[in-house]
């Protein structure tokens, strides 16, 4: 079946350093993946949608400038938060969109940690 | 990788029927599982948190049951609404989460 792999699964930084979490679809191609964060106990949110080759669409409310989304191939997308601080500290997760009947695809995580 | 299976993949209904599907995930390491009512391009919405053996949590309509000796998880809903239709994840977690792909329920007036 399809995978998304997501890395790193775990990530601890200092305040004001920037970190990159990568989304790979292994087996097959994502024109379109979205980007979500997850609060303890809350909902995961929309942050993005990534287009290959385009830029992303961001959600009302995440600062573009603060969580650059990058999709410069079909199988790769990537979100760097930059001068993270420790309200950033969560659950990233990206899903990718598989066309045909196939759906959508969940990577397993990214568990930010800012100190 | 832990593998969450979920079926149904699709299910239509006629208003006013009672449904359910099913979440199957490994018995071992079981940490907690997420239920999620989703539709397409917009922030999955967390329905239940479940963490212990027999578990039943209700919310309206909507309910869940949880078996963590035998690896699943059903989801209930109880005189389905045109509203209801939309698709049901469900979610593996403890390190990492591992998602099933989901159910999509499209409920018909």
């Amino acid at each position: 079946g399809a995978v998304v792999s997501q890395h790193p699964s775990r990530v601890i930084c200092k305040s004001g350093t920037s970190v990159k979490i990568e989304c790979r679809s292994l087996d097959f191609q994502a024109t379109t993946m979205f980007w979500y964060r997850q609060f303890p106990k809350q909902s995961l949110m929309l942050m993005a949608t990534s287009n290959e080759g385009s830029k992303a669409t961001y959600e009302q409310g995440v600062e573009k400038d603060k969580f650059l989304i990058n999709h410069a191939s079909l199988t790769l997308s990537t979100l760097t938060v930059t001068s993270a601080h420790p309200e950033d500290s969560s659950f990233y997760i990206c899903s990718a969109l598989r066309t045909g009947a196939y759906g959508y695809t969940f990577g397993s995580g990214t568990r930010l940690t800012v100190v | 990788i832990l593998n969450v299976e979920q079926s149904p993949q699709s299910l239509h209904v006629q208003e006013g029927d009672s449904t359910n599907f099913t979440c199957s995930f490994p018995s071992s390491n079981f940490y907690a599982l997420h239920w999620y009512r989703w539709e397409t391009a917009k922030s999955p919405e967390a329905l239940f948190v479940m963490t212990l053996n027999g578990d039943e949590k209700k919310k309206g309509r909507i309910s869940a049951t949880l078996n963590t000796k035998e690896g699943y998880s059903y989801l209930y809903i109880k005189g389905s609404q045109p509203e209801d239709s939309a698709t049901y994840l469900c979610a593996l977690t403890g390190n990492q989460f591992y998602f099933g792909t989901g159910t999509s329920l499209t409920v018909i007036p």
